[in-house]
């Protein structure tokens, strides 16, 4: 089945400077990769997505990159702020024998230091 | 209807009872999605309805676990004879199936679940 490793687990930069989070997937056929802002005992919330059939979606000062070749996909958040500080999750959708659903990294708790 | 809803939010309860969760879907979504989520990790798949149908199961889903969708709207989760392992947020998610197959998913607050 599909296994989605995410990296760092922790990250912790200077507020105004980006932040890159990095994920592989190991399913071929995954075809769509959202990501979710989880902060402290809310629900995950959508930030960003993107298809298979694009390899670069840009929503303010949040991008996304694919490379389908190499299966890996990164988060890139520019110009950060203290309102960013959560833990991020990266995802693949997975069709395995006609059931479908997202697959979810470990998580990267990223902290913006004043 | 602003989302999806679970409750309770929160459940205390001795080990070896039995507890259920509600959820109530976006009401235009299809298809439910259950995820169990532990402190430090991310959302581990449990099991999905399209519809009233159960589609997938997850091998984490022990017998002591079941999960309904009567009607194809709201859906419950029950676990039967809890364990402290089963201390977790039970998440739900909600989705609206596209015709390329991936599907966005909404997720409810969660409900959390304390076995002592």
């Amino acid at each position: 089945g599909e296994n989605v490793e995410q990296h760092p687990s922790t990250l912790s930069v200077q507020e105004g400077d980006s932040a890159v989070i990095k994920c592989t997937y190991s399913d071929s056929a995954s075809n769509y990769f959202p990501w979710y802002k989880q902060e402290l005992g809310k629900r995950p919330q959508l930030i960003i997505d993107i298809r298979s059939n694009v390899g670069e979606k840009k929503d303010q000062r949040i991008a996304v990159t694919l490379n389908k070749t190499a299966k890996h996909f990164s988060l890139h958040i520019t110009e950060t702020q203290p309102e960013d500080s959560a833990v991020y999750f990266c995802a693949a959708w997975t069709v395995n024998q006609g059931a479908q659903k997202l697959v979810f990294g470990q998580g990267t708790r990223l902290t913006i230091n004043p | 209807d602003t989302g999806v809803s679970q409750n309770p939010r929160h459940k205390i309860t001795k080990r070896g009872q039995n507890v259920t969760f509600r959820c109530d879907p976006i009401s235009e979504h299809n298809r439910l999605y259950w995820y169990r989520q532990t402190l430090g990790q991310g959302p581990e798949f449990l099991t999905y309805f399209q519809n009233e149908a159960q589609l997938e199961k997850s091998r984490l889903l022990s017998d002591r676990f079941s999960a309904e969708r009567p009607k194809g709207s709201f859906s419950t989760l029950e676990i039967q004879r809890t364990e402290q392992g089963d201390s977790a947020m039970y998440l739900c998610a909600s989705s609206l199936t596209r015709r390329s197959g991936a599907n966005v998913l909404t997720f409810g607050a969660g409900s959390r679940l304390t076995v002592l």
